[in-house]
């Protein structure tokens, strides 16, 4: 089973600003990952796919990049829905796999 | 639109067998592969279980395999899963899911339902 690992757990920010963050696997998923966003009482969005393609309506200030065992996300100026819980998740074998989490909160 | 509608969530004694049922709409069910996922409270997701267009290939996660069984009827749109042996670690809420590729393999997750919270306590 692939393991991912986000990190941090918690990035405490303030609107406007840029968030970054981590997936790690625990071994190559070459670019088979995304990254969903939730918010509270909410099931997920899907916001990137394969890596770094936005999906349908997400935007540009969302983007992702990486490959094999590291990615990241990145959004490049924080609007206030944005503050939620962000999870990744591979399909480069099964189990489906998902991270931990990282919960962006509002500094 | 793409509209998924579970139910049959709700308080279960350990040990009990909820079916839960998943109503989709909005795009062609009886050619799309389905999927189970599930967030206990406070914690991640973990798929649970997926099932093709016709319902002859199925996967389930080692932590429900030989328990829970996903099912289908495509007359019906609609989407299943028979949960048994339930224990407290079951406790979340259940989410039926498409998937964005679709091809039959390995995939993520594009539309989820709003999900129904499965509770297990004596």
């Amino acid at each position: 089973e692939i393991v991912l690992t986000q990190s941090p757990a918690t990035l405490s920010l303030s609107p406007g600003e840029r968030a970054t963050l981590s997936c790690r696997a625990s071994q190559n998923v070459n670019s088979q990952l995304a990254w969903y966003l939730q918010k509270p009482g909410q099931a997920p969005r899907l916001i990137i796919y394969d890596a770094s393609n936005r999906a349908t309506g997400i935007p540009a200030r969302f983007s992702g990049s990486g490959s094999g065992t590291d990615f990241t996300l990145t959004i490049s100026s924080l609007e206030p829905e944005d503050f939620a819980v962000y999870h990744c998740q591979q399909r480069s074998s099964w189990p489906l796999t998902f991270g931990g989490g990282t919960k962006v909160e509002i500094k | 639109e793409v509209h998924l509608v579970e139910s049959g969530g709700g308080l279960v004694q350990p040990g009990g067998s909820p079916r839960l049922s998943c109503a989709a709409s909005g795009f062609a069910f009886s050619t799309s592969a389905m999927t189970w996922v599930r967030q206990a409270p406070g914690k991640g997701l973990e798929w649970i279980s997926y099932i093709s267009s016709s319902g002859g290939i199925l996967y389930y996660a080692d932590s429900v395999k030989g328990r829970f069984t996903i099912s289908r009827d495509n007359a019906k749109d609609s989407l299943y899963l028979q949960m048994n042996s339930l224990r407290d670690e079951d406790t979340a809420v259940y989410y039926c899911v498409t998937l964005l590729y679709d091809y039959g393999g390995a995939d993520f997750f594009n539309n989820w339902g709003q999900g129904t919270l499965v509770t297990v306590s004596s």
